[in-house]
């Protein structure tokens, strides 16, 4: 079964500290890695990754992918208030044929405090 | 450009009956993807439809359907209802399906409570 697992469940920072999401996967036929932000209700796109080592950057929010030890990081630097969400990663892999699918992860809860 | 659009936003419903949930897509989006978000479970994927077919399929049980229409609407339903149905329901829409998918973006979801 797909698993993916992010860690830390929580976490809880002071603005201008900079943080570090990980995510952890077991996915059959691997195909891509994305993280999403959400705040209330709907998650929105951060970012999409699909080879190793290849950082992808926007703004203060940087993202990498290890193909190899099936894993991903998220950072944020200077974080700000509005940084404060649920971070989602989710991987899509294909379990057999066209059977494409996202798991997702249960998610790291980041409070940022003024 | 207009959001996905889910309706109805909040709806109550007791154990045994049933629901349906509307899904309107990006206007040129064709797949439309389906998910349960729960507290203890996070987020886990229903089903895929493109084009007016279901394409994929997450593990949960046949009372969970879905359709899509020439226009691209989905919907999903859920028949007889049980308390652990209860949950906000995604939905999520793309331009193209399955590992080619790319970026989802997500309406702002269904919160059904069963009681």
């Amino acid at each position: 079964e797909d698993k993916v697992v992010q860690s830390p469940l929580s976490l809880v920072v002071h603005e201008g500290d900079t943080v570090t999401l990980n995510c952890s996967y077991e996915v059959t036929n691997f195909r891509s890695l994305l993280w999403y932000k959400q705040e209330k209700k709907a998650p929105t796109f951060l970012f999409m990754l699909t080879s190793s080592g290849i950082e992808k950057k926007s703004g203060r929010l940087s993202s990498i992918l290890d193909k190899k030890e099936l894993f991903s990081i998220l950072n944020i630097t200077a974080t700000q208030t509005g940084d404060s969400a649920v971070y989602l990663c989710a991987v899509g892999g294909s379990s057999g044929g066209s059977n494409y699918k996202l798991t997702f992860g249960k998610g790291t809860l980041l409070t940022v405090n003024p | 450009k207009a959001g996905v659009t889910q309706t109805p936003r909040y709806l109550i419903k007791t154990r045994g009956q049933q629901v349906t949930l509307s899904c309107s897509p990006i206007s040129g989006h064709r797949s439309v993807s389906w998910y349960q978000q729960t507290p203890g479970q996070g987020l886990q994927f229903l089903f895929e439809y493109f084009s007016e077919t279901q394409r994929n399929k997450g593990n949960f049980p046949g009372r969970f359907s879905g359709r899509q229409f020439s226009n691209s609407r989905s919907e999903m339903n859920v028949s007889t209802l049980e308390l652990g149905d209860s949950a906000l329901y995604l939905c999520a829409s793309s331009l193209r399906s399955g590992a080619n998918t790319g970026e989802l973006f997500f309406g702002e979801g269904s919160r059904l409570t069963v009681l």
